[in-house]
């Protein structure tokens, strides 16, 4: 059981393209979602937490005009980088978390975003 | 505020020895600890978790971690290491209800 997956598991795109990361939650309803941020040879870094049908919280230094979260539904969260640019190429990884879960946090597989 | 740190960023242990990680945190209230482990390229696998019941915490893969008050800390350790244990692992705090705060992280290579 909690299961999440995340879609595409990589993807390259162009300079000034925008580019959606999804994250599901397979087998359980998701209340709370996060969206991290790992550089090579780095630790995590939180970028926002959304909850289900309310704007994403986003963490000091990321651009919400960006970084797009909408988290529609109780199993699906998207992540959308806008205009994205090399240094937005990174590995992003989702997680999701249930109100019946207690304080554990269910994580993806990531996605590795290369920006030519 | 809460904070990780992880003595250590490279790890090396023979295949057979112990396997010792190193986490301490710093919490205002009595923390949720969690040793995460990440494969390359892959996302993070939970190996056991702290959530104020026994403070001795067995995990997956044979690991184990001691949540020590009076010291801060919530050390990984697993008595025997194998070659597929070689990964990096992340320690983690959370408050309930808060984020979770990750560590730098520590690379385990396993010598054969």
């Amino acid at each position: 059981g909690a299961v999440v997956s995340q879609h595409p598991s990589r993807v390259i795109c162009k300079s000034g393209t925008s580019v959606k990361i999804e994250c599901r939650s397979l087998d359980f309803q998701a209340t709370t979602m996060f969206w991290y941020r790992q550089f090579p040879k780095k630790s995590l870094m939180l970028m926002a937490t959304s909850n289900e049908g309310s704007k994403a919280t986003y963490e000091q230094g990321v651009e919400k005009d960006k970084f797009l979260i909408n988290h529609a539904s109780l199993t699906l969260s998207t992540l959308t980088v806008t205009s994205a640019h090399p240094e937005d190429s990174s590995f992003y990884i989702c997680s999701a978390s249930s109100s019946g879960g207690g304080v554990e946090q269910y994580f993806g597989p990531g996605t590795r975003l290369t920006v030519t | 505020a809460q904070s990780v740190t992880q003595l250590g960023s490279h790890v090396s242990v023979s295949e057979g020895a112990l396997v010792l990680l190193r986490c301490n945190y710093s919490s205002s209230v009595p923390p949720y600890l969690f040793w995460y482990v990440q494969y390359p390229n892959q996302g993070l696998q939970l190996l056991l978790k702290y959530t104020s019941a026994a403070t001795l915490v067995k995990g997956i893969n044979g690991f184990e971690a001691e949540f020590k008050k009076s010291e801060t800390s919530f050390h990984l350790t697993k008595p025997s290491a194998h070659m597929s244990d070689a990964a990096e692992y992340f320690c983690a705090v959370t408050e309930y209800g808060n984020k979770l705060v990750f560590g730098a992280g520590t690379i385990l290579r396993v010598k054969s």
